[in-house]
């Protein structure tokens, strides 16, 4: 595709619920990164892959955080049982290896109720 | 800690100068990025600078001096579409992640 598409754009899910976010990002680029953006705030740095493998994670708020990717394209980010303090909107970026433009998807809006 | 320090809004007038200033204060420090987000919509890289100095890009230049930790976006010849919302970032390693502001939000009136 032409850029990094993310899916679902919005996602409104109860308290205590399992919810899957998905990026595609742009052909070519081994370099994926999720971030989080609550409201009227900077994006915060959630996990790293290179290919398949996931050399930093450290952003990952909590072990209810978990993200993969395979392929070497397509990655998920899970969230197992969602809070209300999750709720933000869930931004992917990919890079060519070593770049330093990332190019962000348009985001999953995630409500938790 | 890690933190970038932005305005939290700027206000000018189209065809106006405004310079939007962001210091740093990381444990790493691979390079200073712009990113550019309208209302809903997705951050888009404006610049990056790793060394000391000043980057020009069309309308837009980025400044960097690493001894005082600090950069600004320079934006001239406003226009309407430029009101966004405006965030420093700092690469924070070799993993390229980025550390970002909490970002300018700019108004541009006519």
């Amino acid at each position: 595709g032409a850029g990094v598409s993310q899916s679902p754009s919005n996602k409104v899910t109860e308290k205590g619920k399992d919810v899957e976010l998905r990026c595609d990002p742009i052909s070519g680029h081994t370099a994926l990164y999720w971030y989080r953006q609550s409201l009227g705030q900077g994006l915060e740095f959630l996990i790293y892959f290179q290919g398949n493998s996931a050399p930093d994670k450290s952003g990952l708020p909590s072990d209810r955080f978990s993200a993969e990717r395979t392929g070497g394209s397509v990655s998920t980010l899970t969230i197992q049982r969602t809070q209300q303090e999750d709720s933000a909107v869930y931004l992917c970026a990919s890079s060519l290896p070593g770049a330093h433009e990332q190019f962000f998807g348009p985001g999953t809006r995630l409500t938790v109720l | 800690g890690q933190s970038l320090e932005q305005p939290s809004e700027v206000t000018a007038v189209e065809g106006a100068i405004v310079q939007i200033n962001c210091t740093y204060q990381t444990s790493g420090f691979y390079g200073l990025s712009w990113y550019q987000q309208h209302d809903g919509g997705a951050p888009t890289f404006l610049s990056y600078n790793a060394l000391d100095g000043l980057e020009e890009t069309g309308r837009f230049s980025s400044f960097l001096s690493r001894s005082d930790s600090y950069g600004y976006l320079l934006l001239q010849e406003l226009q309407m579409k430029d009101s966004a919302s405006y965030f420093c970032a700092v690469r924070g390693g070799a993993t390229n992640k980025l550390i970002f502001g909490t970002g300018t939000l700019l108004a541009v009136q006519p």
